[in-house]
């Protein structure tokens, strides 16, 4: 399994845009690179995923080089209520019932 | 939109007592799975189960616990005698399976052992 190596944490402004970066140089053909958002007593919440390039949905873009060795997850204009923890995760495919593996996350905190 | 739900919010029990942690998953998922935060620390892994038998469990999914599908619609983990070790955070989660792998989890029920 792919180890993924984030920032422990990370303070923003309002409004700004934040990138979060995820390290993952033992990633294998076949993963995928998904983002989690996890709020205080509440269960992660899935925010994206993607293989290469970019995707973008309604929350955020992930962006993904082409060598896949790192992933960046961008929110744009934040507020406050994305206050919370972001996990990045390697290694589930389209196929297959693979567990999801956590690692400790970055915590983010918006300031007004 | 549809979503996990999970009961009770909070459990609160004496060490070496049963528990048992109820969930119902979104109605065309395939695949279910329960997962534990202890507070302050990782999501992790317990039990994924599919086709009404358990696929993969971790290290810490021992004798103690059991999960069952009793009917169409519920999930629920069992801990025969609980551990103080065993007051943390329980998620249920479920996918559709096929192309759609994102899991959706419920909201947790907080467990805290006496």
């Amino acid at each position: 399994l792919a180890k993924t190596t984030q920032p422990i944490s990370m303070d923003s402004y309002e409004g700004q845009e934040v990138n979060i970066t995820c390290s993952h140089n033992n990633i294998a053909t076949n993963d995928y690179i998904t983002w989690y958002q996890q709020f205080p007593s509440q269960g992660p919440r899935f925010i994206i995923q993607g293989y290469k390039t970019k995707v973008t949905n309604e929350v955020a873009s992930l962006f993904i080089p082409a060598d896949r060795k790192s992933s960046t997850l961008s929110l744009p204009r934040v507020s406050l209520s994305d206050t919370a923890v972001y996990y990045c995760l390697v290694g589930l495919s389209n196929f297959g019932n693979e567990k999801l593996t956590f690692g400790t996350g970055t915590r983010l905190t918006i300031i007004p | 939109e549809p979503e996990v739900t999970q009961t009770p919010s909070h459990q609160v029990t004496q060490m070496g007592q049963e528990v048992i942690l109820r969930c119902v998953p979104i109605s065309n998922h395939l695949y279910f799975y329960w997962y534990r935060q202890i507070l302050g620390q990782k999501v992790e892994f317990l039990v994924s189960f599919y086709n009404n038998e358990i696929s993969e469990k971790s290290e810490i999914f021992d004798d103690q616990f059991s999960v069952e599908r009793p009917d169409g619609s519920n999930f629920t983990l069992k801990i025969r005698s609980t551990k103080l070790e065993d007051s943390a955070m329980y998620f249920c989660a479920s996918r559709q399976g096929g192309p759609y792998n994102e899991q959706f989890f419920g909201p947790g029920t907080r467990l805290t052992v006496l």
